[in-house]
């Protein structure tokens, strides 16, 4: 148990639709990573949000975006579904320190896109 | 360009010994070291910091080459719990981003 949690646990959806992803940080942490992982791959990168401002981004397109809240918490959007954002949505809180810091993740949202 | 990992995938048998291999492309600040078990989240095992760290907990240890740019984890007198993918994550400093290696996936028979 590392005491981050995400909701849904799974989600299925349809091409074109919006989708929301929730991720409640661990205590003490004000950063999240969110990752997409895709069936047999490992996790890629999309962003990360420090004291509810975007702290770097991955080569995701803009229809993944998010929000930071001042309880640390965060939201995953993406809106325009497609076939291929169909994976495993991973967050992880952490606690800056240069480079230095782990990574908590949490169990996941499962989204499959139809 | 993320990590390539090294081998892809190996067998063992319980007690065995294994060796993962991570190496990058990009000068590296630190190396995390992560195991995913089928359908679920990936769970931290440890980090490392440039300066040629060495680290271990445990029959799990690691370490960090940073001139060349490499990172292996030793998994000694294997468990069948060790099983799953293994993912190494680098780092650039003063850049957040974690970039996850390629994967090895490790099975532990009896």
């Amino acid at each position: 148990e590392t005491g981050v949690t995400q909701s849904p646990t799974h989600l299925i959806k349809t091409r074109g639709q919006q989708v929301t992803l929730r991720c409640s940080s661990q205590s003490g942490h004000n950063t999240v990573s969110w990752y997409q992982q895709a069936l047999g791959q490992g996790p890629q990168f999309i962003f990360q949000y420090y004291r509810e401002e975007e702290n770097g981004r991955g080569n995701f397109p803009p229809r993944f975006s998010g929000l930071q809240f001042p309880n640390y918490s965060s939201e995953l959007n993406v809106n325009a579904l497609e076939l291929d954002d169909s994976a495993l949505y991973l967050c992880a809180s952490s606690f800056p320190g240069q480079g230095q810091e782990t990574q908590y993740f949490g169990p996941g949202t499962r989204l499959l896109v139809l | 360009q993320q990590p390539v990992q090294s081998p892809q995938a190996v067998i063992l048998r319980e007690g065995e010994d294994a060796v993962i291999n991570c190496s990058s492309s990009k000068a590296l600040y630190s190396v995390h070291w992560y195991r995913q078990k089928h359908g679920e989240a990936p769970v931290f095992l440890m980090i490392l910091l440039k300066g040629g760290e060495q680290k271990g907990h445990d029959k799990i240890s690691a370490s960090f080459n940073e001139k060349k740019q490499q990172s292996s984890l030793y998994l000694t007198a294997s468990q069948l719990s060790y099983s799953g993918t293994y993912f190494c994550g680098d780092t650039n400093f003063g850049n957040e981003k974690l970039t996850f290696g390629t994967g090895t996936r490790l099975t532990i028979i009896p």
